[in-house]
């Protein structure tokens, strides 16, 4: 059984403060992607990484697949109230008929 | 247009009840999945349907059944329904590799 873990599960930060949210695992997964899931909404997909060591921008936030295809990163510049919500990352482990492994995700609190 | 769409967004029913949660896609995705996610936020995946083939079926009780008149839906239905089984359920549909777009969700409540 594949598994994902991420930290932290929990992170309240102040606005314009800097964060990086790490999703590991022990397996290899063919894509990983991160999600962000508001309340009483389903997940929105941020983006997907591919390929190992591939890193993508989106705004202010920045995702990292690690060389190995077992972990990513999340890095979020000058938090801002509106990044507030639960950050999950999930990784595909083959065709598109495979199902996502999500981790257990993080709850981002940023305050004015 | 809403790309995932499921109905209804809340429902409450008592224990042992029979119920169904439909979902619909306008996307012309050949994957859908149904995925449960729990009290502390954790998702899940239930079933995967691919060209109205079940892909995968994990370890979910055989009260749930997925059905897919079209590649365009699949809907869930959950006989005797249990205490155990209130939580959000979301439908999603994914081109490769594997990405989804979920619907809004719909939050069972059994009493």
């Amino acid at each position: 059984t594949q598994l994902l873990e991420q930290s932290p599960q929990f992170l309240s930060i102040q606005e314009g403060e800097n964060l990086t949210v790490y999703c590991n695992s022990s397996s290899v997964f063919s894509s990983l992607q991160w999600y962000r899931q508001e309340p009483g909404e389903g997940p929105v997909l941020l983006v997907t990484v591919v390929t190992g060591g591939e890193v993508k921008k989106l705004k202010r936030l920045t995702f990292q697949f690690g060389d190995a295809r077992k972990d990513s990163s999340l890095h979020i510049t000058a938090a801002q109230p509106g990044d507030t919500g639960l950050y999950l990352c999930a990784g595909g482990g083959g065709g598109g008929a495979d199902g996502l492994t999500f981790g257990k995700g993080t709850h981002l609190i940023i305050q004015p | 247009d809403t790309a995932v769409s499921q109905t209804p967004k809340y429902l409450v029913t008592q224990m042992g009840n029979d119920k169904s949660i439909k979902c619909e896609q306008n996307l012309g995705h050949d994957t859908m999945y149904w995925y449960k996610q729990d009290s502390k936020k954790f998702l899940k995946i239930m079933f995967s349907y691919n060209n109205k083939e079940l892909i995968i079926n994990e370890t979910v009780p055989n009260r749930f059944s997925p059905k897919s008149p079209d590649k365009a839906h699949l809907n869930l239905h959950i006989n005797s329904l249990e205490l155990g089984d209130s939580a959000v359920y979301f439908c999603a549909s994914s081109l490769p590799p594997g990405q989804g777009v979920f619907g809004q969700g719909t939050r069972l409540t059994v009493v």
